[in-house]
């Protein structure tokens, strides 16, 4: 198995600009969560899907963040625009949910430097 | 609510035994983790205690959980250089027949190993 993929590894942008990442979990996983790892705050859990619905949203941190996930193999997390404050890791995980010990998967990341 | 608390950094002689704590205060917590990561990479489990055991051991790792005093510990033995890295412990709730599967982190406690 690749594990959880994510794409880019890097990302260098301007601010105002739009930025997407991407994720692909662990086939036959069932959950998904983004989180955003910074010096300041530390691992900060974003959103985290179940069977592709949004369960828990109330880490974004205002209306700039959106994520989708549109089928069981793909989710992105949108920054639009981006701000200089948005600079971070961008981790994506994954878990097979249901009687098990909710092991998640991480992703290698997205570090994202806005400029 | 869920909080989880850890000491910030440890620094720890080759051969030597670290010990990495954390407190919790959610008491219906059902699994504990203990989770690595390396510089440039994403988390990694480690190891897992369920809130019923007090210990768990695994090769070089134990596990130590107090749950009257919601404290949680990691003690690795013979510390190896290629042991340098962040230790996050996390916690997740089970919650009257749903799994969340949400784990809510500390925020890590980097560990360094001189030779």
């Amino acid at each position: 198995d690749a594990g959880v993929i994510q794409s880019p590894r890097h990302e260098v942008t301007e601010m105002g600009q739009e930025v997407t990442l991407r994720c692909k979990p662990i086939s036959g996983h069932n959950s998904l969560f983004w989180y955003r790892q910074t010096m300041m705050r530390g691992l900060e859990l974003l959103i985290y899907f179940n069977n592709n619905v949004p369960i828990d949203d109330s880490g974004m941190p205002e209306d700039r963040f959106s994520a989708k996930m549109p089928n069981a193999s793909f989710s992105t997390l949108k920054i639009q625009p981006s701000e200089p404050r948005d600079s971070a890791v961008y981790f994506c995980a994954s878990s097979l949910e249901g009687g098990g010990t909710h092991e998640q998967f991480f992703g290698p990341g997205t570090r994202l430097t806005v400029l | 609510g869920e909080d989880v608390e850890q000491s910030l950094f440890l620094s720890v002689r080759e051969g030597d035994s670290s010990v990495i704590n954390c407190t919790y205060t959610d008491s219906s917590s059902t699994y504990l983790y203990w989770y690595k990561q390396e510089p440039g990479a994403g988390l990694q489990l480690l190891t897992y205690i369920f809130s019923n055991m007090d210990m768990k051991q695994d090769q070089r790792l134990t596990v130590l959980l107090n749950k009257k005093d919601k404290h949680l510990s990691l003690r690795i033995a013979d510390t190896q250089t290629g042991d340098s890295a962040i230790y996050f412990c996390a916690e997740t709730v089970y919650a009257g027949g749903t799994s969340y599967g949400k784990l809510t982190f500390g925020q890590g406690t980097i560990l360094t190993v001189h030779p």
